[in-house]
């Protein structure tokens, strides 16, 4: 069930160093987010895209940034990863129509900074 | 404070018991998710309620939206319905940022 995927679907990196998730769809939704989920919070969302070269941010976006470039993907950059963005982070896509209503979950991103 | 609300945070249940989830909100909003994580694994969409109430199988999700509260029962409960349940709400509709509680953990005992 495809949809929508996540990658890498683990990374363990240095504090400091640049880290990019990616996010890939193939349903041509107009909406994708990313979302980041810590014990005790729930998920909490970093930032979103509303079309190509539209984002904005969300509740936690500060130390990220995004960039959607085509339909398809969703990258989230972190310039200088510290401790406190270790995360499982989960990028989801959704689109509202007359006809369909969907909202869909990636499988998720566990990143640790060490 | 969150303006996302679930009860019970843990529930441990005998396998065949009927569950009832609750998910209070605080703002209006546009829909309501029930969502369900299984451990270590994705997120999968089980409903999405603007009114009313929906039924999939054994899940039956309802919403009343005066009251700002929603509940997820499940009929004949079963160890694979071990997971957490998540309610999260959406208060634009058609760019659903969401909003999302802590979440339920439900373990069902054969």
């Amino acid at each position: 069930d495809a949809g929508i995927t996540q990658s890498p679907r683990h990374k363990v990196t240095e504090t400091g160093t640049p880290v990019t998730l990616r996010c890939h769809q193939t349903e041509n939704h107009r909406y994708m987010y990313w979302y980041r989920q810590d014990p005790g919070h729930g998920l909490r969302l970093i930032h979103y895209s509303y079309g190509v070269k539209d984002t904005d941010k969300g509740e936690v976006s500060d130390g990220y940034s995004v960039s959607r470039s085509k339909t398809e993907d969703f990258l989230l950059t972190l310039e200088s990863a510290t401790s406190s963005q270790t995360s499982v982070y989960f990028c989801a896509i959704s689109e509202s129509t007359r006809r369909h209503y969907g909202y869909t979950f990636g499988s998720g991103t566990r990143l640790t900074v060490v | 404070k969150n303006e996302v609300e679930q009860s019970p945070q843990n529930l441990t249940a005998q396998e065949g018991e009927f569950i009832t989830i609750n998910c209070s909100y605080s703002v209006g909003i546009s829909a309501l998710h029930w969502l369900q994580q299984h451990p270590g694994g994705g997120i999968v969409s089980l409903f999405m309620l603007s009114s009313g109430k929906k039924k999939h199988g054994r899940l039956i999700a309802t919403i009343n939206i005066q009251e700002k509260h929603s509940s997820l029962h499940i009929t004949a409960s079963h160890p694979r319905d071990s997971a957490v349940y998540i309610c999260a709400v959406g208060v634009d509709f058609g760019n659903e940022k969401l909003t999302f509680g802590t979440g339920t953990r439900l373990t069902i005992i054969p």
